[in-house]
């Protein structure tokens, strides 16, 4: 079965600095796909960036960029020149390639909150 | 905006009731997901469906069910409802089954579900 591990509950950080969310995964699956969503306090759930396990190089996307250590079986999100707008949940999930479908496991998530 | 619509936005009702979730999904997209959301359970996959055929399952409850209309809209139902059901109910789509670099989710903004 897959897991993700989310192990900070919370996390705070000064805006403009960089900050990195933990997540660690299992799967005995040779191929899956990482992924990071945000979630605001309204509620919507919004993709930030994809990390393949067959991927040679971290995925970026803007201020994101994924620390991915495919032997430790982690992908770190970090978030770089933190924004107060960057004050949300984020979740950490991995998609489960089945026979004819595919679905994601999330994790339970990190607040982060920023600071002025 | 990701595209992916959900209605209604909020949904209150009694115990022992029946519910349908409507959800629209992004413009070429074939693929659509349903996930529950709630505070003990996190975020839960319920089921997938791909151009109209089931093609994941989930934990998703004998009292719940969808369907994958030929517009490729996707309407989740929700009978015999008990208070443990209130929950974020959210859909997402994708281009394809899953499990290509491109197929990523996109979600919509969830129907919040209050059983009393």
């Amino acid at each position: 079965a897959q897991k993700i591990t989310q192990t900070q509950p919370g996390m705070f950080v000064q805006e403009k600095e960089a900050v990195t969310l933990d997540c660690t995964y299992d799967t005995s699956d040779p191929s899956y796909g990482l992924f990071w969503y945000k979630q605001p306090s309204s509620g919507e759930m919004i993709f930030l960036i994809y990390q393949g396990s067959y991927d040679q190089q971290n995925a970026t996307e803007g201020r994101y960029s994924l620390n991915f250590q495919k032997a430790r079986k982690s992908a770190n999100l970090v978030i770089s020149a933190s924004q107060l707008g960057d004050s949300a949940m984020y979740f950490c999930a991995m998609r489960r390639q089945e026979t004819s479908g595919s679905r994601l496991t999330f994790g339970e998530g990190t607040q982060l909150t920023v600071n002025p | 905006d990701s595209g992916v619509t959900q209605t209604p936005k909020h949904l209150i009702t009694a115990t022992g009731q029946r519910v349908t979730l409507r959800c629209s999904p992004r413009s070429g997209d074939l693929s659509v997901y349903w996930y529950q959301q709630s505070l003990d359970q996190g975020l839960q996959f319920l089921i997938q469906y791909y151009n109209g055929e089931e093609r994941a399952k989930g934990n998703i409850l004998e009292r719940f069910s969808a369907q994958q209309f030929p517009d490729l809209h996707s309407e989740l139902n929700l009978s015999s409802l008990e208070l443990g059901d209130s929950a974020l109910y959210f859909c997402a789509s994708s281009p394809l089954a899953g499990g290509l670099r491109t197929d990523t989710q996109y979600f919509g903004p969830g129907t919040r579900l209050t059983v009393l």
